[in-house]
């Protein structure tokens, strides 16, 4: 079965320090990954996708396959960055199967 | 475009009754999705639906039923609640693959309790 795993719950940074959320996945020959947000009192919202390799609010992921990795990661955490993050993985008939989550906040 | 609109936001059921959860979208989407978010459990696909009068069956499809009689409606339809069942429920919906990497539109999520 095709599995997203987020091994932190819950993760919590000061302001300005770097932040890294973790994301393996299971195994994949061409995999498309995602991550998507969830602001407090928000809709969940796509933050960004490996196939971009694009930077969004100062965020970056990296596919490393021999890993089976995606984390996310920003340099300078801000407290807006405050919010659940999870990541997803395309899997057959156009479904996502989404991480555990993970609950970060970034302290002032 | 209001996007994805789910009805009602919150509701409270007693075990063994009966609800149905609204799904609509305007955005001419085929793609729509059930998940259920239970906290340190991420988010479980329900049901999902390829197209009009097409459906079928995600990771946790038992206690639920789902029907998709035009490209816009999704409802859920839960027949004998249980506790079990509580959660927050999230539609979702995407355009054709070639048009779209991957990108799921969501609802704003309804809370179900279940006593």
């Amino acid at each position: 079965a095709q599995r997203v795993t987020q091994p932190e719950k819950l993760l919590s940074v000061f302001k300005g320090a770097p932040v890294e959320l973790k994301c393996n996945y299971s195994y994949s020959g061409s995999p498309e990954l995602f991550w998507y947000v969830q602001y407090s009192r928000q809709r969940l919202q796509l933050l960004l996708r490996h196939i971009s390799r694009e930077s969004i609010k100062g965020f970056t992921a990296d596919l490393n396959k021999g890993e089976t990795s995606f984390h996310l990661k920003k340099p300078f955490a801000q407290e807006e960055d405050s919010a659940m993050y999870y990541c997803a993985k395309e899997t057959s008939g156009s479904r996502l199967t989404f991480g555990e989550g993970t609950q970060l906040t970034v302290n002032p | 475009n209001a996007g994805v609109t789910q009805t009602p936001k919150f509701r409270i059921l007693k075990i063994g009754q009966s609800m149905t959860l609204q799904c609509t979208q305007d955005m001419n989407h085929n793609y729509m999705y059930w998940y259920r978010q239970d906290p340190g459990m991420g988010l479980k696909l329900i049901y999902y639906s390829v197209g009009a009068g097409i459906t079928d069956k995600g990771e946790v499809p038992n206690g639920y039923n789902v029907s998709r009689s035009t490209t816009e409606d999704f409802p859920l339809r839960l027949e004998l609640a249980a506790p079990s069942q509580t959660s927050v429920y999230f539609c979702a919906s995407r355009p054709v693959r070639v048009a779209n990497t991957g990108e799921l539109f969501f609802g704003e999520g309804s809370r179900l309790t279940v006593l």
